[in-house]
């Protein structure tokens, strides 16, 4: 099993639609979690970090959920901006810094 | 600029040669990640640097992969006798490195670089 798996989609909505991406990880010990974004060609990008008690960040809502090890991303009200390659990213151990990067899932938000 | 500097940004050699790609991290930054990204796949590990420790070598695909990092800050990653498999972006990221036990603390955000592509003939 991978240490973190994502759908790869691609993912095509409509602008304004919600859309809702999850991310499983399989070290149980893992303690920190994030969401990057990377666009065609460039460089990955911080997103948002997830917290255990979720967090929002305008249009965005990042979950975590222990018990089940996965954690998810929310995007409301979708613009085309937001086309993107959305990857997980997963710490395990405070203080060690090995970060592992799911593969990414790719949203295309369609006029 | 005060980003993480990568170069070349591009380079095309021939099969069986060596390559070094550097890596420029930000200045105060002690953990350093190389990651190779191949045309429409995720980013695959290969070495993390953290202050004086030894490096975390485990993602390294052969020895014919190599990399240093001088002085704590800049790193040298070398592919020697390249084969077209090893064609792909080269991402170098850096980070302030540890956080404490407060996730507040340090979010350890990593900054990318550019990227180095590589294209092996």
């Amino acid at each position: 099993r991978k240490e973190v798996e994502q759908d790869p989609g691609p993912f095509n909505v409509p602008e304004g639609a919600t859309v809702a991406f999850n991310c499983t990880y399989s070290n149980s010990a893992s303690q920190s979690f994030f969401w990057y974004r990377q666009d065609c060609r460039k460089e990955p990008k911080l997103l948002m970090s997830v917290y255990s008690s979720g967090n929002e960040d305008g249009r965005f809502t990042a979950q975590l959920n222990r018990a089940s090890q996965y954690i998810s991303l929310l995007i409301r009200d979708s613009k085309l901006s937001d086309s993107a390659t959305y990857l997980c990213v997963v710490k395990p151990f405070w203080g060690y810094q090995k970060v592992t990067f799911g593969t990414g899932t790719k949203l295309q938000v369609i006029p | 600029g005060a980003g993480v500097s990568q170069s070349p940004s591009n380079k095309v050699t021939e099969k069986g040669k060596d390559v070094e790609l550097r890596c420029d991290p930000i200045s105060g930054h002690t953990a350093l990640y190389w990651y190779r990204q191949s045309l429409g796949q995720g980013l695959e590990f290969l070495i993390y640097f953290q202050g004086n420790s030894a490096p975390d070598k485990s993602g390294l695909p052969s020895d014919r992969f190599s990399a240093e990092r001088t002085g704590g800050s800049v790193s040298t990653l070398t592919i020697q006798r390249t084969q077209q498999e090893d064609s792909a972006v080269y991402l170098c990221a850096s980070s302030l490195g540890p956080e404490g036990r407060s996730p507040l603390a340090n979010t350890g955000e990593l900054f990318f670089g550019e990227g180095s592509r590589l294209t092996v003939l």
